[in-house]
């Protein structure tokens, strides 16, 4: 099983301001078809998860622009250049190269 | 507009059976996979396995294989996620989503069902 690894466990940010969050996996997710299945899902407090970002960089359908995602082999990054109320949940990378695993989660608060 | 809609929470007693259900809509359901994931409370993300309604080929990850069953049902569009027996600790939110042909992403959501097994 692929063990994904999110850093860190908690992220405070001040309003206006970037946040990154890092995702490692124990092996690398470029699968034998050159792709790499690798995702990001937002989840807001009482809310269902939902995707942000698809295969380390794509956004998904209506996610705002300050969302990036970038990385290969074995580490990748989420990035919110400029961080809003809004954006205050749990975020999770998943990879689906190999069967499907989560990291842990990283809680975003503002300071 | 593609839709999940989950079943209604439930609440029983440890050792009674389960089958809680999510109804698609909106999309080809016998075209794209549809997975299972456990959220247990105040914890993460967990992945519990996933069926193709099409051929009904389903696959589970190694920590919930044998403790449920996942079932589609091409009639109504709907995946079934099941419990023979339950047990306290499956006390959790349950999730379906469907996952993208190309992407491998998990693109769409149920808004989830909880279940809560106390006696």
């Amino acid at each position: 099983e692929i063990v994904m690894t999110q850093t860190p466990l908690s992220l405070p940010v001040t309003l206006g301001q970037p946040a990154s969050i890092s995702c490692r996996s124990s092996q690398s997710l470029l699968h034998s078809d050159g792709n790499t299945y690798l995702s990001w899902l937002q989840q807001r407090p009482g809310q269902p998860p939902r995707l942000l970002i698809y295969q380390v960089s794509y956004r998904f359908s209506g996610v705002p622009d300050r969302f990036s995602g970038s990385g290969a082999g074995t580490d990748f990054t989420l990035k919110i250049s400029r961080v809003e109320a809004e954006d205050v949940g749990i975020y999770y990378c998943t990879q689906a190269t190999q069967s499907d695993t989560f990291g842990q989660g990283t809680k975003l608060e503002i300071k | 507009e593609v839709q999940l809609v989950q079943s209604g929470a439930e609440v029983k007693e440890p050792g009674e059976s389960l089958k809680i259900s999510c109804k698609t809509s909106g999309y080809s359901f016998t075209n794209y996979w549809i997975g299972w994931v456990r959220q247990m409370p105040g914890k993460g993300l967990e992945w519990m396995g996933i069926i193709y309604p099409g051929d009904s080929d389903d696959r589970y990850s190694l920590s919930f294989r044998g403790q449920v069953t996942i079932s589609a049902d091409k009639s109504t569009s709907t995946t079934y996620l099941q419990w023979s027996s339950l047990k306290a600790s499956d006390s959790a939110m349950y999730y379906c989503a469907r996952r993208s042909r190309t992407t491998k992403s998990l693109e769409y959501w149920g808004q989830g069902t909880l279940v809560t097994v106390s006696s």
